[in-house]
């Protein structure tokens, strides 16, 4: 079954600077990726997801992925961090396997932005 | 979370009681689910249907049910409430699982709390 592992359950970086919140899968196929956020006490907003046409995936807010096959990753990426982006984040997968077509998640990392 | 309607918003239940989780959704979407949110552990799939008729589990089933007799709707009902349900359970849908053209949209949750 198809999985993905987010490293660190919290990142904290400095207002401007990197964020990079990794995100890695297990899947014999290259499955479709995607993140999410989610603001505190509100659902789910879909950040990107990639669905094998570019590698390299911009999404809202100024985020941005690249799905790596060699390295079955999909980190999630904003080259200037603004205190608004302090929310909790989600990569979650869909095996492209019939039959086992399902939304699975990470168990996130919470992103604090210090001032 | 546009289309995607979950009722009650926040909810506390005795152990031992039964209740529904409404979901809806007017997008004539086939595929619908339900995840329950708890920290540290993302969100775990419970049950999802691919249409009207047909359920499947998911990775936590126990102690839920659900049914899909209508396109639009898909409850969720604890059979006999346990404190361990304290939760927060989102419901999905699109109008297939496949992302490739499709939005899954997230209705906004529902908070539960068993006593």
């Amino acid at each position: 079954a198809q999985s993905v592992t987010q490293l660190g359950s919290h990142v904290s970086v400095s207002e401007g600077a990197l964020v990079l919140l990794r995100c890695n899968y297990s899947s014999s196929v290259p499955p479709y990726l995607f993140w999410y956020v989610q603001y505190p006490n509100q659902g789910l907003q879909l950040l990107l997801k990639y669905t094998s046409a570019a590698t390299l995936v911009k999404g809202i807010n100024g985020f941005e992925a690249e799905f790596k096959k060699s390295e079955t990753s999909f980190h999630l990426t904003k080259p200037s961090a603004h205190m608004s982006d302090a929310a909790e984040y989600f990569c979650a997968v869909i095996s492209r396997a019939v039959g086992n077509e399902k939304l699975t998640f990470g168990t996130g990392t919470r992103l604090t932005i210090i001032p | 979370n546009a289309g995607v309607t979950q009722t009650p918003k926040f909810q506390v239940l005795k152990t031992g009681q039964s209740m529904t989780l409404q979901c809806a959704q007017d997008m004539n979407h086939e595929y619908m689910s339900w995840y329950r949110q708890d920290p540290g552990m993302g969100l775990r799939l419970i049950h999802y249907s691919v249409g009207a008729g047909i359920t499947d589990q998911g990775e936590v089933p126990n102690g839920y049910n659900v049914s899909r007799s209508t396109t639009e709707d898909f409850p969720l009902r604890l059979l006999s409430a346990a404190p361990s349900q304290t939760s927060v359970y989102f419901c999905a849908s699109s109008y297939s699982i496949n992302p490739s053209g499709n939005t899954i949209y997230f209705g906004e949750g529902s908070w539960l709390t068993v006593v």
